[in-house]
């Protein structure tokens, strides 16, 4: 799986749109991103995932860049429920549920 | 459904105990997996598993031991439990297909004195 950095942490007020970026350079072209989350030492949560076109969903939307070597996740308008640490991870279709970690973005909504 | 069940939730064992954690999914997924995360990381895979009967080894195995008899269970045990396993454990469920998106338990926070 294709390496990823990510903003080890981030504020954003409430009602606003969080942006979190992540970079993926050295990602493959049958590489899709996926994006979870995980509040307050749950289980991780899938948000959403993307190959090349941009996705929305009722929970986020995922903007690629035409390169494939970043992308952002936008939440469009955070509450403090949103308040979590968001793992960007790049893999191929195949790897199943055998997903990499990387220390993701702490998310702190503020009020 | 229930999704993914792990028990149990708290765990404290002493060194050198052995223990079985369980995790169950009522999804019929076939991938299941179970990872390991320590405060303040990520998560890390110990083994997975593609299907009943089939298993092999992630990024952190040594320690561990697993075994997939059921489609719909996937218990890992430890062997002789030490202080360095002590962590949260995270059990996952997926369908195979392009692509999958993967459910987790709600962990179970383990602690070895």
């Amino acid at each position: 799986d294709a390496k990823t950095t990510q903003p080890p942490s981030m504020d954003c007020a409430e009602g606003r749109a969080a942006n979190l970026p992540c970079n993926h350079s050295t990602i493959s072209g049958n590489e899709y991103v996926y994006w979870y989350r995980q509040i307050h030492s749950q289980g991780p949560q899938y948000i959403i995932h993307g190959l090349k076109n941009n996705e929305t969903n009722e929970m986020a939307s995922l903007i690629i860049t035409e390169d494939r070597k970043s992308s952002t996740l936008i939440l469009p308008h955070a509450t403090l429920r949103d308040t979590a640490v968001y793992y960007c991870i790049v893999r191929v279709a195949e790897a199943g549920n055998m997903l990499t970690f990387g220390g993701g973005t702490r998310l702190m909504v503020k009020p | 459904n229930a999704g993914v069940t792990q028990t149990p939730k708290f765990q404290v064992l002493k060194t050198g105990q052995s223990m079985t954690l369980q995790c169950a999914q009522d999804m019929n997924h076939e991938y299941m997996s179970w990872y390991r995360q320590d405060p303040g990381m990520g998560l890390r895979l110990i083994h997975y598993s593609v299907g009943a009967g089939i298993t092999d080894q992630g990024e952190v195995p040594n320690g561990y031991n697993v075994s997939r008899s059921t489609t719909e269970d996937f218990p890992l045990r430890l062997l002789s439990a030490a202080p360095s396993q002590t962590s949260v454990y995270f059990c996952a469920s997926s369908s195979p297909g392009a692509p999958p998106e993967a459910f987790f338990g709600q962990g179970t926070r383990l602690t070895v004195v």
